[in-house]
């Protein structure tokens, strides 16, 4: 069964610094889809970014991008310029490519921006 | 917008009470699922459905239930078989995967909060 690790429960960071929340995964598949979501105080959950595994090429989002390692099964999430609406729980999740393709996530990681 | 709507935001069920959970989606999305977030529990998948009429258990479904007679809705009740309800609930829906295209990632509500009277 495939699963998600996220073994920083909780992160600090300054204003304006750069941030990277850590992301393990496990699974059998060669082709798959990795996310990172962010959930604010408001618990609504959004997509901040997505990689498809079969691409090399690491996905980017204005301020938010990935290193996904294929090999060591590692998807990490780096924020730069961090802004104080960047404070919230972020979810790795992992999905397959199959029809039956639930959504797995690991418990998180909140992030706190010091100002 | 196409979106995601669930109500209420906020629900309190008694000793021994069922309750219901709204979930309604106008995104015209297959596939609906319910997560229950507990604190640092992350989100737990209850029960999921991939087609109208049909729906399948997750990690957590016991005392729980759901239907789908609709495409665009799939309510969640919380049944008194449930000793631990008090959770915050989110429902979310996808469109299906198709072998060798993009997978569409999931759309949230903006979540149901149930406490215990």
């Amino acid at each position: 069964a495939q699963t998600v690790t996220q073994s920083q429960p909780e992160m600090s960071v300054q204003e304006a610094e750069t941030v990277t929340l850590s992301c393990t995964y496990d699974t059998s598949e060669s082709d798959y889809y990795l996310f990172w979501y962010k959930q604010p105080p408001s618990r609504q959950m959004i997509l901040v970014i997505r990689q498809e595994a079969y691409k090399q090429q690491n996905a980017t989002e204005n301020r938010f991008s990935v290193n996904f390692q294929k090999a060591a099964k590692s998807f990490s999430l780096k924020i730069s310029d961090s802004q104080l609406g960047d404070a919230a729980m972020y979810f790795c999740a992992y999905s397959s490519m199959n029809r039956d393709d639930k959504i797995i996530f690991g418990k998180g990681t909140r992030l706190h921006i010091l100002p | 917008d196409g979106g995601i709507t669930q109500s209420p935001k906020y629900l309190f069920r008694k000793e021994g009470q069922n309750v219901t959970l709204s979930c309604e989606q106008n995104l015209n999305h297959d596939a609906m699922y319910w997560y229950r977030q507990d604190p640092g529990q992350g989100l737990r998948l209850i029960y999921y459905s991939q087609i109208v009429n049909d729906f399948q258990k997750g990690d957590i479904a016991e005392g729980y239930s759901v239907s789908r007679e609709k495409k665009e809705s799939f309510p969640l009740t919380v049944t008194s078989a449930q000793k631990n309800p008090t959770a915050f609930y989110l429902c979310a829906s996808s469109t299906l995967s198709v072998i060798g295209t993009v997978n569409q990632p999931q759309h949230f509500g903006d979540g149901t909060r149930l406490s215990i009277l």
